[in-house]
């Protein structure tokens, strides 16, 4: 299996922009989490979905962040409008379950890099 | 407020030597805990973890010692090498979300 692959890798934008960011879960992996790394706050987990069905989006920071995911295969998540402060990296992770030894794991990928200017 | 803290950004060694990174937890509910290994424009990846039954768990190179009373937990790796240079993060579970730290650079300098 590739892992789990997202795009774009980078995204420079200006502040009011539309941004999505995709990804695309391990086959077989039924749990999809989007993670934002900042250096302030670490890995902050935005939403998680099980078996494409949003469970906790708590870690939302605002209306202006949406996720999607209309497939096993693929996720989206999108931020309209973009702002500066919305500049981090995003991650993508999926794992088979939320918990059990082994089975619980999560596979992240490599991450998009946002710019927002 | 953080639940999960690595208080040292950054953590510089030399290559044979002993690298201990350090965690802190505040929530008492928190029974399982994992660390994971970030190299640059990479995703982050798992690579030990110990339950709260346990005080210490070996793999190879790498031993993660919990300290459930002090609320600690700490990874050492020993012999430390260059290709151990990464940021590493510190996560704990309680439900079935992992919450994680901030991270701390590891730079093994040969």
């Amino acid at each position: 299996d590739a892992g789990v692959i997202q795009s774009p890798r980078h995204e420079v934008t200006e502040m009011g922009q539309e941004v999505t960011l995709r990804c695309k879960p391990i086959s077989g992996h039924d749990y999809l989490f989007w993670y934002r790394q900042t250096m302030m706050r670490g890995l902050e987990l935005l939403i998680y979905f099980n078996n494409n069905v949003p469970i906790d989006d708590s870690g939302m920071p605002e209306d202006r962040f949406s996720a999607k995911m209309p497939n096993a295969s693929f996720s989206t998540l999108k931020i309209q409008p973009s702002e500066p402060r919305d500049s981090a990296v995003y991650f993508c992770a999926s794992s088979l379950a939320l918990a059990g030894v082994g089975t619980d794991t999560q596979y992240f990928g490599p991450g998009t890099r946002l710019t927002v200017l | 407020d953080q639940q999960v803290k690595q208080n040292s950004p950054s953590l510089s060694v030399q290559e044979g030597r002993i690298s201990i990174l350090n965690c802190d937890y505040t929530n008492s509910m928190f029974d399982y805990f994992l660390w994971y290994k970030k190299y640059p424009a990479e995703g982050p990846t798992f690579l030990i973890s110990i339950s709260s039954i346990k005080d210490k768990n070996e793999d190879g190179r790498f031993t993660v010692f919990l300290n459930k009373s002090a609320k600690h937990l700490s990874l050492h790796i020993v012999p430390s090498q260059p290709g151990d240079s990464a940021v590493y993060f510190c996560a704990a579970k309680g439900s079935y979300i992992p919450t994680f730290g901030r991270g701390t650079s590891l730079i093994v300098h040969p």
